[in-house]
Protein backbone atom coordinates (compact mmCIF):
# COMPACT_ATOMS: atom_id res chain seq x y z
CA UNK A 1 0.00 0.00 0.00
CA UNK A 2 1.50 3.23 -1.00
CA UNK A 3 -0.65 5.48 0.73
CA UNK A 4 -2.02 7.58 -1.81
CA UNK A 5 -6.11 7.15 -2.35
CA UNK A 6 -8.12 6.83 -5.23
CA UNK A 7 -12.14 6.89 -5.74
CA UNK A 8 -13.43 5.36 -7.55
CA UNK A 9 -11.98 1.96 -8.34
CA UNK A 10 -14.23 1.69 -11.59
CA UNK A 11 -16.68 4.10 -13.61
CA UNK A 12 -18.35 3.38 -16.53
CA UNK A 13 -20.58 6.37 -18.13
CA UNK A 14 -21.87 7.12 -21.81
CA UNK A 15 -20.30 9.66 -24.69
CA UNK A 16 -20.49 12.98 -23.98
CA UNK A 17 -20.84 12.50 -20.09
CA UNK A 18 -18.39 14.53 -17.37
CA UNK A 19 -17.20 12.64 -14.15
CA UNK A 20 -14.33 13.55 -11.35
CA UNK A 21 -11.88 11.23 -10.16
CA UNK A 22 -10.74 12.06 -6.64
CA UNK A 23 -6.81 11.39 -5.23
CA UNK A 24 -5.25 11.74 -1.48
CA UNK A 25 -1.89 12.20 -1.59
CA UNK A 26 0.45 10.33 0.99
CA UNK A 27 0.64 12.19 4.22
CA UNK A 28 3.21 14.64 4.20
CA UNK A 29 2.93 15.19 0.36
CA UNK A 30 2.78 18.29 -1.54
CA UNK A 31 2.68 17.28 -4.83
CA UNK A 32 0.04 15.03 -7.03
CA UNK A 33 0.35 14.14 -10.41
CA UNK A 34 -2.08 12.60 -12.71
CA UNK A 35 -1.30 10.10 -15.55
CA UNK A 36 -3.09 8.24 -17.83
CA UNK A 37 -2.41 4.57 -19.01
CA UNK A 38 -4.24 3.47 -22.03
CA UNK A 39 -2.89 -0.31 -23.90
CA UNK A 40 -0.99 1.47 -26.55
CA UNK A 41 0.41 4.48 -25.14
CA UNK A 42 1.63 3.36 -21.95
CA UNK A 43 1.83 5.88 -18.98
CA UNK A 44 1.33 9.14 -20.09
CA UNK A 45 2.02 12.12 -17.70
CA UNK A 46 -1.18 14.49 -18.12
CA UNK A 47 -1.01 17.37 -14.98
CA UNK A 48 0.91 18.27 -12.07
CA UNK A 49 -0.13 20.11 -8.71
CA UNK A 50 2.01 21.56 -6.21
CA UNK A 51 0.73 22.88 -2.69
CA UNK A 52 -2.75 23.87 -4.50
CA UNK A 53 -0.84 25.46 -7.75
CA UNK A 54 -0.23 23.73 -11.20
CA UNK A 55 3.16 23.29 -12.19
CA UNK A 56 3.52 20.98 -15.24
CA UNK A 57 1.21 20.15 -17.90
CA UNK A 58 2.00 17.30 -20.18
CA UNK A 59 -0.58 15.77 -22.84
CA UNK A 60 -3.73 16.96 -20.99
CA UNK A 61 -6.58 17.55 -23.68
CA UNK A 62 -8.16 21.18 -23.21
CA UNK A 63 -11.81 18.80 -22.35
CA UNK A 64 -9.97 17.20 -19.31
CA UNK A 65 -8.97 19.79 -16.11
CA UNK A 66 -7.87 19.67 -12.54
CA UNK A 67 -7.12 20.92 -9.56
CA UNK A 68 -6.16 20.77 -6.04
CA UNK A 69 -7.53 21.55 -3.04
CA UNK A 70 -5.97 23.07 0.33
CA UNK A 71 -6.78 20.03 2.32
CA UNK A 72 -4.29 18.64 -0.89
CA UNK A 73 -6.88 16.02 -2.10
CA UNK A 74 -6.70 16.61 -6.08
CA UNK A 75 -9.83 15.94 -8.39
CA UNK A 76 -9.72 15.70 -12.23
CA UNK A 77 -12.40 16.12 -14.21
CA UNK A 78 -13.17 14.55 -17.55
CA UNK A 79 -15.84 16.00 -19.86
CA UNK A 80 -17.17 15.63 -23.19
CA UNK A 81 -16.16 11.84 -22.72
CA UNK A 82 -15.42 10.06 -25.71
CA UNK A 83 -14.88 6.22 -26.46
CA UNK A 84 -10.62 6.76 -26.53
CA UNK A 85 -10.78 8.09 -23.18
CA UNK A 86 -11.25 4.87 -21.86
CA UNK A 87 -8.24 4.14 -19.80
CA UNK A 88 -6.72 3.70 -16.43
CA UNK A 89 -6.45 7.18 -14.97
CA UNK A 90 -3.48 7.20 -12.15
CA UNK A 91 -2.44 9.57 -9.29
CA UNK A 92 1.04 9.59 -8.07
CA UNK A 93 2.49 11.97 -5.02
CA UNK A 94 5.95 12.86 -3.82
CA UNK A 95 7.19 15.44 -1.12
CA UNK A 96 8.58 18.04 -4.01
CA UNK A 97 7.60 19.84 -6.79
CA UNK A 98 10.07 17.63 -8.98
CA UNK A 99 10.36 20.49 -11.54
CA UNK A 100 13.13 21.60 -13.78
CA UNK A 101 16.36 22.31 -11.06
CA UNK A 102 14.17 21.16 -8.36
CA UNK A 103 14.72 18.11 -5.74
CA UNK A 104 14.79 15.04 -7.42
CA UNK A 105 12.27 12.24 -5.43
CA UNK A 106 10.31 9.84 -5.44
CA UNK A 107 6.41 9.52 -6.97
CA UNK A 108 4.01 6.90 -5.31
CA UNK A 109 0.87 5.74 -7.45
CA UNK A 110 -2.39 4.88 -5.93
CA UNK A 111 -4.03 2.29 -6.80
CA UNK A 112 -5.90 3.64 -9.84
CA UNK A 113 -9.73 4.58 -11.52
CA UNK A 114 -10.41 2.35 -14.30
CA UNK A 115 -12.73 4.48 -16.53
CA UNK A 116 -15.16 2.80 -19.68
CA UNK A 117 -16.93 5.25 -21.57
CA UNK A 118 -19.62 3.62 -23.43
CA UNK B 1 12.93 14.95 -26.69
CA UNK B 2 13.15 12.53 -23.82
CA UNK B 3 12.27 9.08 -24.33
CA UNK B 4 12.28 5.86 -22.79
CA UNK B 5 12.69 2.42 -24.98
CA UNK B 6 12.41 -0.91 -22.79
CA UNK B 7 13.16 -4.51 -24.27
CA UNK B 8 12.06 -6.67 -24.87
CA UNK B 9 8.64 -6.17 -24.79
CA UNK B 10 7.50 -9.55 -22.99
CA UNK B 11 10.11 -12.52 -21.36
CA UNK B 12 8.91 -16.13 -20.72
CA UNK B 13 11.20 -17.63 -17.66
CA UNK B 14 11.54 -20.65 -15.98
CA UNK B 15 11.66 -20.47 -12.25
CA UNK B 16 15.10 -20.16 -11.90
CA UNK B 17 16.12 -19.21 -15.21
CA UNK B 18 17.89 -15.74 -14.76
CA UNK B 19 17.51 -12.79 -16.97
CA UNK B 20 18.07 -9.10 -17.80
CA UNK B 21 15.25 -6.39 -18.57
CA UNK B 22 16.75 -3.54 -20.72
CA UNK B 23 15.76 0.69 -20.40
CA UNK B 24 17.25 2.43 -23.20
CA UNK B 25 17.04 6.45 -22.45
CA UNK B 26 17.81 9.71 -24.59
CA UNK B 27 17.02 12.37 -21.95
CA UNK B 28 18.69 16.23 -21.62
CA UNK B 29 20.33 15.95 -17.71
CA UNK B 30 19.23 12.95 -16.62
CA UNK B 31 17.75 13.41 -12.58
CA UNK B 32 16.75 10.06 -11.95
CA UNK B 33 15.76 6.80 -13.82
CA UNK B 34 13.10 5.09 -12.02
CA UNK B 35 12.06 0.77 -11.50
CA UNK B 36 8.63 0.17 -10.88
CA UNK B 37 6.46 -3.11 -10.84
CA UNK B 38 2.83 -2.84 -12.05
CA UNK B 39 0.64 -6.09 -11.56
CA UNK B 40 -2.28 -5.91 -13.80
CA UNK B 41 -4.87 -3.26 -13.06
CA UNK B 42 -2.96 -2.25 -10.21
CA UNK B 43 -0.99 1.01 -10.01
CA UNK B 44 3.02 0.81 -10.36
CA UNK B 45 4.88 -0.40 -7.56
CA UNK B 46 8.15 1.52 -6.49
CA UNK B 47 11.48 -0.71 -7.05
CA UNK B 48 14.40 1.53 -7.23
CA UNK B 49 15.67 4.90 -8.32
CA UNK B 50 19.24 5.64 -9.98
CA UNK B 51 21.40 8.79 -10.10
CA UNK B 52 24.24 8.31 -11.71
CA UNK B 53 26.21 6.15 -14.13
CA UNK B 54 27.80 3.29 -12.32
CA UNK B 55 25.15 2.91 -9.59
CA UNK B 56 23.60 -0.23 -8.68
CA UNK B 57 20.58 -1.30 -6.17
CA UNK B 58 19.47 -4.53 -5.28
CA UNK B 59 16.53 -5.67 -3.16
CA UNK B 60 15.70 -9.70 -3.04
CA UNK B 61 16.01 -10.91 -6.37
CA UNK B 62 16.20 -7.36 -8.05
CA UNK B 63 19.14 -5.45 -9.32
CA UNK B 64 19.09 -2.40 -11.15
CA UNK B 65 22.14 -0.91 -12.73
CA UNK B 66 22.80 2.41 -14.87
CA UNK B 67 25.22 3.40 -17.64
CA UNK B 68 25.17 7.13 -19.29
CA UNK B 69 22.87 5.22 -22.54
CA UNK B 70 21.05 2.40 -20.34
CA UNK B 71 19.50 0.67 -17.24
CA UNK B 72 19.13 -2.93 -16.65
CA UNK B 73 17.37 -4.34 -14.09
CA UNK B 74 18.62 -8.07 -13.57
CA UNK B 75 16.04 -11.16 -12.05
CA UNK B 76 18.33 -13.43 -9.81
CA UNK B 77 16.54 -17.09 -9.61
CA UNK B 78 13.12 -15.41 -10.62
CA UNK B 79 9.55 -16.89 -8.47
CA UNK B 80 6.44 -17.38 -10.01
CA UNK B 81 5.41 -14.09 -8.06
CA UNK B 82 8.05 -11.70 -10.09
CA UNK B 83 5.65 -12.25 -12.58
CA UNK B 84 4.68 -8.38 -13.50
CA UNK B 85 5.11 -5.79 -15.87
CA UNK B 86 8.21 -3.27 -15.16
CA UNK B 87 8.09 0.01 -15.99
CA UNK B 88 11.20 2.35 -16.18
CA UNK B 89 11.03 6.09 -16.09
CA UNK B 90 13.17 8.97 -16.18
CA UNK B 91 12.94 12.44 -14.96
CA UNK B 92 15.47 15.19 -16.94
CA UNK B 93 16.25 18.79 -16.78
CA UNK B 94 14.79 19.95 -19.93
CA UNK B 95 11.76 19.34 -21.86
CA UNK B 96 9.97 16.99 -19.68
CA UNK B 97 9.78 19.58 -16.77
CA UNK B 98 11.19 17.26 -14.15
CA UNK B 99 8.36 15.12 -14.58
CA UNK B 100 8.93 10.88 -15.19
CA UNK B 101 8.47 9.76 -18.88
CA UNK B 102 7.87 6.08 -19.12
CA UNK B 103 8.48 3.06 -21.17
CA UNK B 104 5.81 0.84 -22.69
CA UNK B 105 7.56 -2.01 -19.89
CA UNK B 106 8.54 -5.71 -20.25
CA UNK B 107 5.99 -8.17 -19.04
CA UNK B 108 7.59 -10.66 -17.40
CA UNK B 109 6.07 -14.17 -17.42
CA UNK B 110 7.70 -16.98 -14.66
CA UNK B 111 6.67 -20.09 -15.00
CA UNK B 112 6.83 -22.91 -11.97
Amino acid sequence: DSGVTQTPKHLITATGQRVTLRCSPRSGDLSVYWYQQSLDQGLQFLIQYYNGEERAKGNILERFSAQQFPDLHSELNLSSLELGDSALYFCASSPYPTTSGGITDTQYFGPGTRLTVL
Amino acid sequence: EDQVTQSPEALRLQEGESSSLNCSYTVSGLRGLFWYRQDPGKGPEFLFTLYSAGEEKEKERLKATLTKKESFLHITAPKPEDSATYLCAVQGHGGSQGNLIFGKGTKLSVKP
